[in-house]
């Protein structure tokens, strides 16, 4: 079975431009969620998706971010435009309905922006 | 808010040896999920929690959650090369299905051979 698909898989970039992450969750999958993993920050969601539409955007840290899933097969996250201090390994990851289902993480984007 | 303490941050452990990683919750929690990273990797679930007191083991994993709902514990014994990551508890709130989790800061695992 295909787990949950990130793209890309690293991405550098300079300050000011704009990164768009994708992922595509497991098939049937109704929750989805958005995660950054610093080494100083620990893993923090950003936003999660339930049917597609947001539900809890509060961890998002500031306006340059944003995040959609116009189906339920496919989401992305941008940056725009992004700083130094956004370089991070963002993971996606998936869950059925319920909150006593595991959640499904991606390989996760390493971003670096210089 | 709701926050979930872990602790230790690191742990430095020989080969052969136990290891034991902590979660705290200030307020009850309605279940508790365990995650394995490997380094480079992502998290990997490994087990939920449910009920009060409960105890599950997986092989030389031993998973507990506290009577009151508030802390759990990761217990490995006679540790190998291939534990070496960095497991996070994983805490949910109250009884709707919201799905969201409130990880804690990780436990990272060395075993030295």
């Amino acid at each position: 079975d295909a787990g949950v698909i990130q793209s890309p898989r690293h991405e550098v970039t300079e300050m000011g431009q704009e990164v768009t992450l994708r992922c595509k969750p497991i098939s049937g999958h109704d929750y989805l969620f958005w995660y950054r993993q610093t080494m100083m920050r620990g893993l923090e969601l950003l936003i999660y998706f339930n049917n597609n539409v947001p539900i809890d955007d509060s961890g998002m840290p500031e306006d340059r971010f944003s995040a959609k899933m116009p189906n339920a097969s496919f989401s992305t996250l941008k940056i725009q435009p992004s700083e130094p201090r956004d370089s991070a390994v963002y993971f996606c990851a998936s869950s059925f309905w319920g909150h006593n289902q595991p959640q499904h993480f991606g390989d996760g984007t390493r971003l670096s922006i210089l | 808010g709701q926050q979930v303490m872990q602790i230790p941050q690191y742990q430095h452990v020989q080969e052969g040896e136990d290891f034991t990683t902590y979660c705290n919750s200030s307020t009850t929690l309605s279940n508790i999920q365990w995650y394995k990273q490997r380094p480079g990797g992502h998290p990997v679930f490994l087990i939920q929690l449910v009920k009060s007191g409960e105890v599950k083991k997986q092989k030389r994993l031993t998973f507990q959650f506290g009577e009151a709902k508030k802390n759990s514990s990761l217990h490995i014994t006679a540790t190998q090369t291939t534990d070496v990551g960095t497991y996070f508890c994983a805490g949910i709130y109250g009884s709707s299905n919201t799905g969201k989790l409130i990880f804690g800061q990780g436990t990272t695992l060395q075993v030295k051979p």
